[in-house]
């Protein structure tokens, strides 16, 4: 079974630019999420949908951050305009059994903001 | 398979008391988080570790991986800290498993 994919795994980008990730679940998974991982912080929460409803959005991402997923097999990360603080790798996972069940998550895609 | 079990599921504190929250792994875990759920449901990060212990004000949590536990202590507790609690742990293989959380209730 395929797991949780992201693309692209790698992304550079200058101050400013508009940037989109791009994720698929696992098949049959219900629930999406996006976070963002440093080394600092772990994992930050930017968007939690479930069967495409939007349930949770990461408050302190709210202004540059968009995430939307088009439909149950597809979701997109959208930074617009990117800043230099950006700089992380951006976390994609699913679950099948809701927010707290095991989540898997796909490899990431690194972002480096010049 | 690989689980976290929390302990415990709920906890009664007056202002100003502490206590602890306790999670168990059954497999060694890369690192652990500790999450609040506040009352409108936003999830806010406490602490992430790979190993050791780190302060936050009255909050402490320590992670042992070779042991498997991570604690998460509270003191001089306020009004504020009510809600839940959930640990979630690295498994290893793009796995990420969460407590069942404990519902913290502080009263004056």
């Amino acid at each position: 079974d395929a797991g949780v994919t992201q693309t692209p795994r790698h992304e550079v980008a200058e101050k400013g630019q508009t940037i989109i990730l791009k994720c698929e679940p696992v098949s049959g998974h219900n629930d999406l999420f996006w976070y963002r991982q440093t080394k600092i912080q772990g994992l930050e929460l930017l968007s939690y949908f479930r069967s495409k409803s939007l349930m949770e959005d990461g408050g302190a991402f709210k202004d540059r951050f968009k995430a939307e997923m088009l439909n149950s097999s597809f979701s997109t990360l959208k930074i617009q305009p990117t800043e230099p603080k950006d700089s992380a790798v951006y976390l994609c996972a699913s679950s099948l059994g809701g927010r707290w069940d095991t989540q898997y998550f796909g490899p990431g895609t690194r972002l480096l903001v010049l | 398979g690989d689980q976290v079990e929390q302990s415990p599921s709920a906890l009664s504190l007056h202002e100003g008391t502490g206590s602890a929250l306790r999670c168990n792994f059954t497999t060694t875990m890369r690192a652990v988080q500790w999450f609040r759920k506040n009352s409108r449901g936003s999830l806010i990060n406490l602490f992430y570790l790979a190993s050791g212990t780190k302060e936050n004000g009255r909050l402490k949590s320590a992670f042992d991986s070779k042991e498997r536990y991570s604690t998460l202590h509270i003191r001089d507790a306020q009004l504020e800290d009510s809600g839940t609690y959930f640990c979630a742990a690295e498994a290893g293989g793009y796995k990420v498993v969460f407590g069942s959380g404990t519902r913290l209730l502080v009263s004056p």
